[in-house]
């Protein structure tokens, strides 16, 4: 077991291009949940997988911001139309169904729009 | 709105000298508690959780945590801090059994002097 994977782990992209983030949760976990995390602030919630199912949005998650999870194995996070507010470290975490709340994070990729 | 509060931004300790981190949460009922340690560029991992029962939970790393209600806090506390303990620390709050979101506090940042 190698953990929850996050890819890439740094990102710079011009404002207004599109970027998509990669995470593999542990192979067990069926759900499955992206944070986001701006300097000096803790994570914040985005959007929760169970297995292929997205069950929960955040408000944060703008029309700009989409995540899927096909075949409820890994997931994808893109932005479109990239923003320097979106600047941020994107965190991935899994957990399985018999344990709430019991979360692994990823190490995170930053992102910085220039 | 529920909220987790984390008072200090930054806290210097001498190594070998006790550590308490103060975390307070504004929710209606009971909450599921949580502290995190982020070290830079890794992910979150968990210290200790509080879901019920024992008010004084132990954790990882010699760290402990006790749940006051009538204060609404879930302060951190560690007898003899290890420089490897510098790192940043949150608290969070789950509020409900799914085991969903959670809300992060803005986190404290401890240093270790020798």
């Amino acid at each position: 077991d190698t953990g929850v994977s996050q890819d890439p782990r740094h990102k710079i992209t011009k404002r207004g291009q599109n970027v998509t983030f990669r995470c593999d949760p542990i192979s067990e976990h069926n759900r499955l949940y992206w944070y986001r995390q701006t300097l000096g602030q803790g994570p914040e919630f985005l959007t929760y997988f169970q297995n292929e199912a997205q069950l929960e949005k955040s408000r944060l998650l703008s029309d700009r911001f989409s995540a899927e999870r096909p075949k409820g194995s890994f997931s994808t996070l893109e932005i479109q139309r990239t923003e320097q507010g979106d600047s941020a470290m994107y965190l991935c975490a899994s957990s399985p169904d018999t344990q709430n709340y019991g979360y692994t994070f990823g190490s995170g990729t930053r992102l910085t729009v220039v | 709105a529920q909220s987790v509060t984390q008072p200090d931004i930054h806290i210097t300790v001498s190594e070998g000298a006790s550590l308490e981190l103060r975390c307070n949460y504004s929710y209606g009922a009971t909450p599921y508690l949580f502290w995190y340690v982020q070290s830079p560029g890794q992910g979150l991992q968990l210290l200790l959780k509080y879901f019920s029962g024992d008010t004084l939970v132990q954790g990882i790393k010699g760290f402990e945590a006790e749940f006051k209600r009538s204060q609404s806090s879930f302060n951190l506390r560690k007898p003899s801090v290890h420089w490897s303990d510098a790192a940043e620390y949150f608290c969070a709050v789950g509020l409900n059994q799914a085991g969903t979101a959670l809300i992060f506090g803005k986190g404290t940042t401890l240093s270790v002097s020798s």
